[in-house]
């Protein structure tokens, strides 16, 4: 079946460098997507979401980019922090009235000082 | 409650018991997801309940695997007969209603279940 995928399994950046995670997806009736954090032992906490009517959404140190032509949807962290050393992933909504997402399989992302 | 509370936090059980898991979804959020999350992998959709909706169980590995969700309150997911496979951890969801596309869906911390 369809479903989101990531590139990288393991991206390790230095402290305060830029990071980007990248995610592809398959299912074109997706039309909402999700970025969520994940640490050692918690649930996934909620980072940032974009429509799919949009290209680009930001927030606090991070910016979400959707490419729907080439099903991609990127993730990324500025001025990177050891605090930001999680697994990340991201998530879509098929369109549909129904708020089920499928994820991916996970980025994690080690900061080095 | 201020966020998604479940329980136990951890358990451990014996190979081919019956185990109940807990959530209590955040205080007026009307629809509540489980997943499952097998260590160092991703999550897995179970089962989705929507008000008084039939559940969404689409994602039930097999007939061992149950929830039930008392009107837009508790959740309790059980796995009867447990195996060694079942060892993962569950985590529980909620949201606004669902048929807005896009409300958040906010997760607990997880149940850790480990068969041994």
């Amino acid at each position: 079946g369809e479903s989101v995928g990531l590139h990288l399994p393991t991206l390790s950046v230095q402290e305060g460098d830029n990071s980007i995670i990248n995610c592809a997806y398959s299912n074109s009736a997706s039309d909402y997507f999700i970025w969520y954090k994940q640490e050692s032992g918690k649930g996934p906490q909620f980072i940032i979401d974009i429509r799919s009517n949009m290209d680009k959404r930001q927030g606090q140190r991070v910016t979400v980019l959707l490419n729907k032509t080439v099903k991609h949807l990127s993730l990324q962290i500025a001025a990177t922090q050891p605090g930001d050393s999680a697994v990340y992933f991201c998530a879509e909504n098929m369109a549909g009235g129904y708020n089920k997402l499928i994820f991916g399989a996970g980025t994690r992302l080690a900061v080095h000082p | 409650g201020a966020g998604v509370s479940q329980s136990p936090s951890n358990k451990v059980t014996e190979k081919g018991k019956d185990v109940e898991l807990r959530c209590d979804p955040i205080s007026g959020h009307t629809a509540l997801y489980w997943y499952r999350q097998r260590l160092g992998q991703g999550l897995e959709f179970l089962i989705y309940f929507q008000g008084n909706s039939a559940p969404d169980k689409s994602g039930l590995p097999s007939d061992r695997f149950s929830a039930e969700r008392t009107g837009e309150s508790v959740s309790t997911l059980t796995i009867q007969r447990t195996q060694q496979e079942d060892s993962a951890v569950y985590l529980c969801a909620s949201s606004l209603a669902s048929w807005a596309s896009g409300n958040t869906i906010y997760f607990g911390e997880g149940s850790w279940l480990t068969v041994v």
